[in-house]
């Protein structure tokens, strides 16, 4: 079975500072990646996704941006942050073309000061 | 427009009372995933259901899948303070994506 790995845990950035949210993957080849964005205790916004290396899909305007550079790497960036940024950001990687369910990895708190 | 209803969205009932959480939708699903979180985690896989009707058990929750795939629910027979926590149902449109209702916070009080 495949594990999500996502760091840091926790993250606390001022205004205006640049962000790299990294997401890997193990015991899968050639997933499918996804970063979500869930506000307090509600459901699950998806932000991008990827099918693969380089391949990048962008699902709402937004101050982020993500990229591909690995089969199992998928990193989510900002040049400059803002408030509104704060949230808890969430992996999920999809295997096998046959296969829908998603599986997540254990998120990313970030507090926007 | 939330393109998958979920409810309710909160719940909080007594240890062994049985409950039931929805999800509708206009849309017609290939399948759909129904995940638990806990606070500050990431979800976890409860099931995945594919076929119009299909009924899947897991212990005290039964998870139905609608007739038509557009509608989902999980019920959950004598529930547990361990049950907390937010229920969370997804639809798969196409092959890339799934679309996420709001969550179910359920809390069980002993």
């Amino acid at each position: 079975s495949q594990t999500i790995h996502q760091w840091p845990a926790t993250l606390v950035q001022p205004v205006g500072s640049p962000l790299s949210l990294e997401c890997t993957v193990e015991g899968t080849s050639n997933p499918n990646l996804y970063w979500y964005r869930q506000a307090a205790g509600r459901g699950l916004q998806l932000l991008f996704y990827s099918v693969g290396i380089g391949q990048i899909s962008s699902e709402v305007p937004q101050n982020l941006s993500a990229s591909r550079p690995q089969d199992r790497q998928f990193i989510l960036s900002s040049k400059k942050l803002l408030l509104s940024d704060s949230g808890f950001y969430l992996c999920a990687s999809r295997s096998g073309k046959r296969q829908e369910t998603q599986y997540f990895g254990p998120g990313t708190r970030l507090l926007v000061l | 427009t939330q393109l998958l209803e979920q409810s309710p969205q909160f719940l909080s009932i007594q240890e062994g009372e049985n409950l039931t959480v929805y999800c509708n939708s206009s849309s017609v699903f290939s399948s759909l995933q129904w995940y638990r979180q806990e606070p500050g985690e990431g979800p976890v896989l409860l099931v995945t259901v594919v076929t119009g009707g299909e009924v899947k058990k897991l212990k005290r929750l039964t998870f139905q899948f609608g007739d038509a795939r557009k509608d989902s629910s999980l019920h959950i027979t004598a529930a547990q303070p361990g049950d907390t926590g937010l229920y969370l149902c997804a639809g798969a449109l196409g092959a890339q994506k799934l679309v996420f209702g709001q969550g179910t916070r359920l809390t069980i009080n002993p």
